[in-house]
């Protein structure tokens, strides 16, 4: 039972173009969202996160949009560029409930970026 | 700043021998986390510590499987015995604070340890 979905495995875009990723999610308590990115052979890095509380946030190139009502959440990123080659995963956490509070992760998409 | 640091960076051993991953965390983290990343299953928590107390192990696959955090500064991940099904990449991470929406403090991951059992 995959609580954090991101159905498209790659996506291919041009340079200066904008990516768009998108996460579903299926538990409604979920209340905190982020994204990580990760280069081969290194950790994920955290990238940009998103309250529940908020429908956008902003950094830079980067923005993230969360839609509560239809539990999806999206990663834009503008203009896009050839380092932002990577893969991005989708997290959720909620709140603490019986002493265990925890992330849980999309499976990833692989973004292309192509010069 | 040193980030979380994890060893060995790559491991192959046969079935049936013990494995065990390291990981010594940021300073002054008072969280830290194991986690498994598969082809099937992704990215999946195993256990994480608070303080050096495990606090949910509910991702552990299996009795094989044990955790320790002796100290704030170091953490293994040990594997007893080993089976071909528990090649992955294993990652450690560590936080200030449990990813809550009132903390703003992400995890942070080591480069993990790919582990290969034949």
């Amino acid at each position: 039972d995959q609580q954090v979905k991101q159905n498209s495995p790659s996506l291919s875009v041009q340079e200066g173009r904008i990516s768009i990723l998108n996460c579903d999610y299926t538990n409604s308590m979920f209340d905190y969202f982020l994204w990580y990115k990760k280069y081969p052979a290194e950790g994920p890095t955290f990238l940009i996160s998103i309250s529940s509380i908020k429908d956008k946030n902003e950094d830079g190139r980067f923005t993230v949009f969360l839609n509560k009502s239809a539990k999806h959440l999206s990663l834009h990123i503008v203009p896009s560029q050839p380092g932002d080659s990577a893969v991005y995963f989708c997290a959720a956490s909620a709140p603490f409930q019986g002493g265990s509070e925890k992330l849980v992760f999309g499976k990833g998409t692989k973004l292309t970026v192509n010069p | 700043d040193a980030g979380v640091i994890q060893s060995p960076r790559h491991e192959v051993t046969e079935m049936g021998q013990e494995v065990t991953l390291r990981c010594k965390p940021i300073s002054g983290h008072d969280y830290l986390f194991w986690y498994r990343q598969t082809m099937m299953r992704g990215l999946e928590l195993l256990i994480y510590f608070n303080n050096n107390v495990p606090i949910d192990d509910s991702g552990m696959p299996e009795d094989r499987f044990s955790a320790k955090m002796p100290n704030a500064s170091f953490s293994t991940l040990k594997i007893q015995p080993s089976e071909p099904r528990d090649s992955a990449v294993y990652f450690c991470a560590s936080s200030l604070v449990a990813g809550s929406a009132y903390s703003n403090q992400p995890q942070h991951f080591g480069d993990g340890t790919r582990l290969s059992i034949l």
